[in-house]
């Protein structure tokens, strides 16, 4: 069965640097998503990807946050500068064809701002 | 926006007994609830979800119900077995894309 691939799995950083975690999305869908974790917490919707471009984004998702497909198969999000309170777990997300189809998760990438 | 209570937070339940959990929503225009179970360090997998044309689905052991009108729906597990043992989410979606989230119930079968 096809699933959603996250690298790396995990990230250590220097607050203020730059991060960017890839994803891999099920080859045949189109609607793409972030969503965080922060550890303990509930899961925190980011931003939805579709047709190339940002189809929704929640109040977390701002100015230092942006994400791309920079090719067929990988969806990227970018942290500018990274802060403390960006330490979390980043999921990735796919959906199919049509809009308001399951949404599978990726595993995860555990990133800790230092 | 959407916000979505889910009690309770941590539940225990004797291995074979029955397990439900609840949440409630806010905004009356969701029309998605979906159900995630999370292992420890592991993806959220989506094991049942229902939209707000049904009241209630159900797939072997696992059923959820769906009221609009109290804007609440649960998760039912019943013969509770120890890989049940997980973390549960409940979500909801309405026009937008993105899910919301419950803070999650911790579910812990005892032998």
């Amino acid at each position: 069965e096809p699933e959603v691939t996250q690298t790396p799995s995990h990230q250590v950083t220097q607050m203020g640097q730059e991060v960017i975690l890839r994803c891999v999305p099920i080859s045949n869908h189109l609607y793409f998503y972030w969503y965080r974790q922060i550890l303990g917490q509930k899961v925190e919707f980011l931003v939805s990807f579709y047709n190339n471009e940002i189809s929704e984004k929640s109040e977390i998702f701002d100015d230092q946050f942006s994400v791309e497909r920079p090719d067929g198969s990988n969806f990227t999000l970018k942290i500018r500068s990274t802060k403390l309170e960006d330490s979390a777990m980043y999921f990735c997300a796919s959906s199919g064809r049509a809009r308001g189809e399951t949404q599978y998760f990726g595993p995860g990438t555990r990133l800790l701002v230092l | 926006g959407e916000n979505v209570e889910q009690h309770p937070s941590t539940l225990s339940v004797q291995e074979g007994d029955s397990a439900v959990i609840k949440c409630t929503y806010s905004d009356s225009a969701s029309n998605y609830f979906p159900w995630y179970k999370q292992e420890l360090g592991k993806r959220p997998q989506l094991i049942i979800d229902i939209r707000s044309n049904v009241g209630e689905k159900k797939d072997q052991r696992i059923a959820v119900t769906l009221n609009k009108t109290a804007k609440h729906f649960s998760l039912h597990i019943t013969e509770t077995q120890p890989e049940d043992s997980a973390v549960y989410f409940c979500a909801a979606r309405g026009g937008a894309d993105g899910l919301t989230f419950g803070k999650g119930t911790h579910l812990i079968i005892q032998p």
